[in-house]
């Protein structure tokens, strides 16, 4: 079976770091791309970057740029999403989708999604 | 403010047919493919169709799309229950690489 599966459900601090991973099985990891899409409580899907696993080729959504890091560990099939100083407006569920070429560049497969909150 | 423009809220009895509409710009709907995603209550988004009407496997064709210039439009017909959701239009955006653009969503209430 095709699937991602992300890390469990994380309670930080303003100020911690943190990095949420996303494992792709059941195809050939490093040959697609991965996404990361934000979803704040009540509120629509926004996209945050996408990620090749074959050579780590990273792009950023301007409004994420700088403000994330993803990246990618072809070896074990796993992408990452990570924040260096998380902030409370980081409380959001995040999550993973591959591009699936298949079915015309879309997403044609989610995570079941990571809920962060972030609360002193 | 999302990308992609979509109404907040779509209502139907069931049996009926509903309409999304998804408006966008030359650089996202007008020049590529335009999809869309079902998110149930509490569920991760699953895509629903993609590329001129093509449906993953067990999507049924009750399901259907339109696009016409820079808009797109997601057809329900023969509502159901089941298809109580949100439902988000998406599409690549060439005015930055590798960028997606997402509607800010339309919720389905089956009245």
């Amino acid at each position: 079976e095709v699937q991602l599966v992300q890390s469990g459900a994380e309670v930080k601090k303003p100020g911690e770091s943190l990095k949420i991973s996303c494992k792709g099985s059941g195809y050939m990891s490093s040959n697609y791309w991965i996404g990361w899409v934000r979803q704040m409580s009540g509120k629509g899907l926004e996209w945050m970057g996408i990620i090749y696993a074959r050579d780590s080729d990273t792009k950023y959504s301007p409004s994420f740029e700088g403000q994330v890091l993803i990246s990618v560990d072809k070896s074990i099939n796993t992408a990452y999403l990570q924040w260096g100083s998380l902030k409370a407006s980081d409380t959001a569920m995040y999550y993973c989708a591959r591009r699936g070429y298949s079915s015309g560049d879309s997403f044609d497969i989610w995570g079941q999604g990571t809920m962060v909150t972030v609360s002193s | 403010q999302s990308a992609l423009t979509q109404p907040p809220s779509a209502s139907g009895t069931p049996g009926q047919r509903v309409t999304i509409s998804c408006s966008g710009s030359t650089s996202n709907i007008g020049t590529n493919s335009v999809y869309w995603y079902q998110q149930l209550p509490g569920m991760a988004p699953k895509l629903l169709v993609y590329r001129n009407n093509q449906r993953p496997s067990g999507v049924p064709d009750r399901f259907s799309v339109s696009k016409s210039g820079t808009s797109a439009s997601l057809a329900i017909s023969g509502l159901r229950s089941e298809d109580e959701a949100d439902y988000y239009c998406a599409a690549w955006d060439d005015s930055l690489n590798g960028h997606v653009a997402f509607g800010g969503g339309t919720k389905v209430t089956v009245l």
